[in-house]
């Protein structure tokens, strides 16, 4: 079974600041998707970006970029010029070879700041 | 193009009752994801339906099932409800089984009293 962490339960910046989320996750797959989501307080979730193991280049939306090391199973998320309404919860997900019968498998998630 | 919608969007029912929960999918999508949300747990996979048939279940009691209809709606039940079963219930809607693309609805928050 695949586990995936978020080790930053809240974090807090400016408007404008870029701020990095932290996510590791395990698994024994060769193949699979990560995903960073976001959560806001209408509690809709919102796919803001995805990454597909077998590709090395790291995917970016605008504003959003992610940092993906296959080897140390690491995928952290980059939010460049901070706007007051990405102030959300940000949760890091898995999903193996399987796709979508086999679920996402989420972090507890990380609660984001934007301050004005 | 409309999103996936559930119904109802909230709901209050008692310790031993039944709920049952519907989740419309995007159109022409014919898998559908449910998932449990609750501050303890997380986001937790509960199971998928594609082409009315489950192909998954994650950890839980055979209290939840579900279902899927021929047009791809598909309804989640929970019977003898107990306290911990409140929790945002989100539902997610993909174009096949496989696909890695899933679309949430914006959730049914459940409380158990």
């Amino acid at each position: 079974a695949q586990t995936v962490t978020q080790s930053q339960p809240e974090m807090s910046v400016q408007e404008a600041e870029t701020v990095t989320l932290s996510c590791t996750y395990d698994t024994s797959e060769s193949n699979y998707y990560l995903f960073w989501y976001k959560q806001p307080p209408s509690r809709q979730m919102i796919l803001v970006i995805r990454q597909e193991a077998y590709k090395q280049q790291n995917a970016t939306e605008n504003r959003f970029s992610v940092n993906f090391q296959k080897a140390a199973k690491s995928f952290s998320l980059k939010i460049s010029d901070s706007q007051l309404g990405d102030t959300a919860m940000y949760f890091c997900a898995f999903m193996g070879e399987g796709g979508g019968a086999d679920g996402l498998t989420f972090g507890k998630g990380t609660h984001l700041i934007i301050q004005p | 193009k409309a999103g996936v919608t559930q119904t109802p969007r909230y709901l209050i029912k008692t310790r031993g009752q039944q709920v049952t929960l519907s989740c419309s999918p995007i159109s022409g999508h014919r898998s559908v994801s449910w998932y449990q949300q609750t501050p303890g747990q997380g986001l937790q996979f509960l199971f998928e339906y594609f082409s009315e048939t489950q192909r998954n279940k994650g950890n839980f009691p055979g209290r939840f099932s579900g279902r899927q209809f021929s047009n791809s709606r598909s309804e989640m039940n929970v019977s003898t409800l107990e306290l911990g079963d409140s929790a945002l219930y989100l539902c997610a809607s993909s174009p096949w089984t496989a696909s890695n693309e899933q679309f949430f609805g914006p959730g049914t928050r459940l409380t158990v009293l």
